[in-house]
């Protein structure tokens, strides 16, 4: 069964520094991951998404993720963290048939400092 | 663009009381799916449908019944609500594998 392993329930980054959140995959093949982001109150948002092709992706907000599939991770990352980035953020795997169900992670909450 | 639509947006249930959360999605996906969310679990999937008339059970299906009659709609309905689903509920569409999330359902059942 594939699962989605996000080791950091909390980070704290002040405003301007770089960002990396971490996730770890456990899948049987070449899995679809994802990143989404949720404001409080809200639903997600999709960050950026790796399907295949080039291991570094570009998302949304100035985000990046890379797809190293010797370390079964997908970390995400900013050069320069806003204070709008606080928010919690998901990471996610989908199986490539079946359905294609969506495996969450169970999230990293970012606090930014001013 | 309306995407999804989840109603209510709050509800407080008595414990044992029936209802049905509604989700409504006006980009004709075959794929729609319900999670739940609760503080330091993520979300986890309840149930889920490839198409009108088909549905399957997800991670943790106890407690919930879906049906799905049209493309559009997804309700999912709780028999005979407990405190422990007490929750936030996500409907979500996909389109390939990307999904599409509405703004949830804040649920308490007291």
């Amino acid at each position: 069964a594939q699962s989605v392993t996000q080791p950091d329930i909390h980070i704290t980054v002040s405003e301007g520094a770089s960002l990396e959140l971490r996730c770890n995959y456990s899948y049987g093949a070449t899995p679809y991951l994802f990143w989404y982001v949720q404001s409080p109150g809200q639903g997600l948002q999709l960050l950026l998404k790796y399907f295949s092709g080039d291991t570094l992706v570009q998302g949304i907000k100035g985000f990046e993720a890379e797809f190293k599939r010797s370390q079964s991770s997908f970390n995400l990352r900013k050069p320069s963290v806003h204070w709008s980035d606080a928010a919690e953020y998901f990471c996610a795997v989908a199986s490539t048939g079946g359905g294609n169900k969506l495996t969450f992670g169970t999230g990293t909450q970012l606090k930014v400092e001013l | 663009n309306a995407g999804v639509t989840q109603t209510p947006k709050f509800q407080v249930l008595k414990t044992g009381q029936s209802m049905t959360l509604q989700c409504a999605q006006d980009m004709n996906h075959e794929y729609m799916s319900w999670y739940r969310q609760d503080p330091g679990m993520g979300l986890r999937l309840i149930h889920y449908s490839v198409g009108a008339g088909i549905t399957d059970q997800g991670e943790v299906p106890n407690g919930y019944n879906v049906s799905r009659s049209t493309t559009e709609d997804f309700p999912l309905r709780l028999l005979s609500a407990a405190p422990s689903q007490t929750s936030v509920y996500f409907c979500a569409s996909k389109e390939n594998t990307e999904a599409f999330f509405g703004q949830g359902t804040r649920l308490t059942v007291v």
